[in-house]
């Protein structure tokens, strides 16, 4: 059971908007930055969006994310086939001084 | 520009200790801006953060793993090292390394390809 929760699953047709939520408590998401890492299936994770809605350089802008209170979203917009993968959100937690990930969600671009 | 690359046995023993290793390349591991972490993935399954360390010495861990585990620097080597003790099939998974902005946003922005460890007698 992940501290963080997100839907397992996630899917849309090409050119959609999706979002995936990733809940949390006080002492991580409500209190410190959410990261969002992108993963293919066999490579590394690589980080999508991160301090909640600032994206890496290269990412492109059809994904966003946002913050409110003790939950976060990843928005991915104009949906492409080259999506599809897994996304995991990620946040210190100050209770229990540790990096919490949430369990991952499979998008699937239909 | 910056890459990490894991290395270390891809077999382990129960009981026995794995051991892996990071090296930094195309960038300095004494950057005081930034920790390195070690992350591991079970096989089908999520991200577990294990640990990490800044150049001066400076670890954070883990709780539940902070027991079994030692994560060290070598900066003259930019290497960073993990050993796991007492391991058991609970622990074969994909390990990584990558830099990790602890006292940040938290991030963790570059990450080496990650190596698959597997704990069998």
């Amino acid at each position: 059971q992940s501290v963080l929760t997100q839907p397992p699953s996630a899917s849309g047709t090409p050119g959609q908007r999706v979002t995936i939520s990733c809940s949390g408590s006080s002492s991580n998401i409500g209190t410190n930055s959410v990261n969002w890492y992108q993963q293919f299936p066999g490579t590394a994770p690589k980080l999508l969006i991160y301090s909640n809605n600032q994206r890496p350089s290269g990412v492109p802008d059809r994904f966003s994310g946002s913050k409110s209170g003790t939950s976060a979203s990843l928005a991915i917009g104009g949906l492409q086939s080259e999506d599809e993968a897994d996304y995991y959100c990620a946040a210190w937690d100050d209770t229990l001084s540790d990096v919490v990930f949430g369990g991952g969600t499979k998008l699937t671009v239909l | 520009q910056l890459q990490l690359q894991e290395s270390g046995p891809g077999l382990a023993k129960p009981s026995e200790t794995l051991s892996l290793t990071c090296t930094v390349s195309g960038g300095s591991i004494s950057s005081g801006s930034y920790y390195w972490g070690w992350i591991r993935q079970p096989p089908r399954e999520g991200l577990e953060w294990i640990g990490s360390i800044h150049y001066s010495g400076n670890t954070y861990y883990k709780p539940s793993l902070k027991s079994r585990v030692t994560i060290s620097v070598d900066t003259s080597k930019y290497q960073l090292s993990l050993k796991l003790y007492s391991v058991t099939a609970a622990d074969t998974a994909v390990y990584y390394c990558a830099r990790h902005l602890l006292s940040g946003n938290g991030a963790f922005d570059i990450w080496g390809q990650g190596t698959l460890v597997t704990v069998s007698s």
